[in-house]
Order: structure tokens, then C-alpha cells, then sequence
């Protein structure tokens, strides 16, 4: 199965403040159709997870602009420009490139 | 509006099953399939399998083949997922969530989650 590693596992931040998740995967995301199937969703407290990027840097159905996700074959960035209240909560990548369908382990953005 | 309403907690004894249902509404059932994903407390989110709506077609991750059986009601548009032989390690929550695409795809709509408890 397909390993994504996510760093750091924690992250605090102010409000306002501009930070970077890294997800790292055991494998290329890039099948032989020249797609990469590398996805990102937040888990606020007690809810479902919520997609926030599609297909590496797409931005989901109402997800603000500060968020943004780049990277390519192994290596993929979820950016939040300026953090705000509403962002605190556990950040996820998943991969759909590879059979089993996999999560990363979450990064947990917390206020300083 | 596409809801994905998912049956209540359940509490169950070893070596006992369970059958969760997610009812949805607001879109074509038999146009779409259906994920069930597993999160254990605090942990990792795992991809248990998918079933088409339309055919009652099925996909599972090997790790939960025999554990998870998943099954569709058209005419009422729920899917469901039989879970056997449950152990500690089947406490969790459990997910219903639908695929975007019929492919490797994202999940648009997630239900709110169900807790399974495993205890005697």
C-alpha cells in the first residue's frame, strides 16, 4: 500500500499567520494517464472531513482562496495563507492514484 | 441537497455483527458509488471499500475483505455495510462518503460518521 507522510504532525499558529503541511508519499502519484489523484481535506472537531483541494492544486466547491496545494510525483505542500479561527482542526492528504485508496496520518493546526 | 444519513452509535459484543446504513437523498443513487471509510480514535482514516449504486458492484481495500460486507438498497437508496466477527479493533468510526467520479476520486459527501463500540 501506498505510505503518505505527513509533517508535521502538529502545528500551531496565529491568526493571520501563514503556514505549510508537507505529505510525502512512499510512491509516485502520477499514473500512466499524466493524472495525479493527491487530495486534501480538513476534519474540524467532532465533523466529517471536508475537501479542500482536488487533484493536487484544485480548490474545492467554496473553499476560500487562502488555501492553496502544489507539488508533483512524490512530494505535495497544502498552503494556508493567513491563517484564520475557522482553519483549526486535523489536515489530511489522500492519494486514489494506487489501490487501497490511503490517508495520511493528519497534521493538527492549533492556535499559539 | 445531497445528505448522507448515517444509522446511530452502536454498542456490540465480541464476536458479534453489525449493519450500518447511510440513507441519502438529493441526488440519483444508481448514477453513483458509495465509500465506507474507518477512523479509528485519534488515528488514521482507512478506505474500506466502494459500491456502485447502480449495480451493486463492489471494490475493497484487501485489509478488510471478510471483515466488511457492503450492500445497496436501490428502492430506498441506502447503502449498508455489514461488519463480522468484531473485535476491539473494529471500535471506531465509521464513514459513508460518496466518490465524486466513478474513478480515482475525491469524496464530495460525507456522512456525519457513526461510533461502533466493541465491548462485553
Amino acid at each position: 500500500d501506498v505510505v503518505l507522510t505527513q509533517t508535521p504532525s502538529t502545528l500551531s499558529a496565529t491568526i493571520g499567520q501563514s503556514v505549510s503541511i508537507s505529505c510525502r508519499s512512499s510512491q509516485s502519484l502520477l499514473d500512466s494517464a499524466g493524472n495525479t489523484y493527491l487530495y486534501w481535506y480538513l476534519q474540524r472537531p467532532g465533523q466529517s472531513p471536508q475537501l479542500l483541494i482536488y487533484l493536487v492544486s484544485n480548490l474545492g466547491s467554496g473553499v476560500p482562496n487562502r488555501f492553496s496545494g502544489s507539488g508533483s510525483g512524490t512530494d505535495f505542500t497544502l498552503k494556508i495563507s493567513g491563517v484564520e479561527a475557522e482553519d483549526l482542526g486535523v489536515y489530511y492528504c489522500m492519494q486514489a492514484t494506487h489501490a487501497p485508496w490511503t490517508f495520511g496520518g493528519g497534521t493538527k493546526l492549533e492556535l499559539k | 441537497e445531497v445528505q448522507l444519513q448515517q444509522s446511530g452509535a452502536e454498542l456490540v459484543k465480541p464476536g458479534a455483527s453489525v449493519k450500518l446504513s447511510c440513507k441519502t437523498s438529493g441526488y440519483t443513487f444508481s448514477n453513483y458509488y458509495m465509500s465506507w471509510l474507518k477512523q479509528m480514535p485519534g488515528q488514521n482514516i482507512e478506505w474500506i471499500g466502494n459500491i456502485y449504486g447502480g449495480n451493486g458492484g463492489t471494490g475493497y481495500n484487501q485489509k478488510f475483505k471478510g471483515k466488511a460486507t457492503l450492500t445497496v438498497d436501490k428502492s430506498s437508496s441506502t447503502a449498508y455495510m455489514d461488519l463480522s466477527s468484531l473485535t476491539s479493533e473494529d471500535s471506531a468510526v465509521y464513514f459513508c462518503a460518496r466518490p465524486y467520479y466513478p474513478g480515482p476520486s475525491y469524496f464530495d459527501y460525507w456522512g456525519q460518521g457513526v461510533m461502533v463500540t466493541v465491548s462485553s
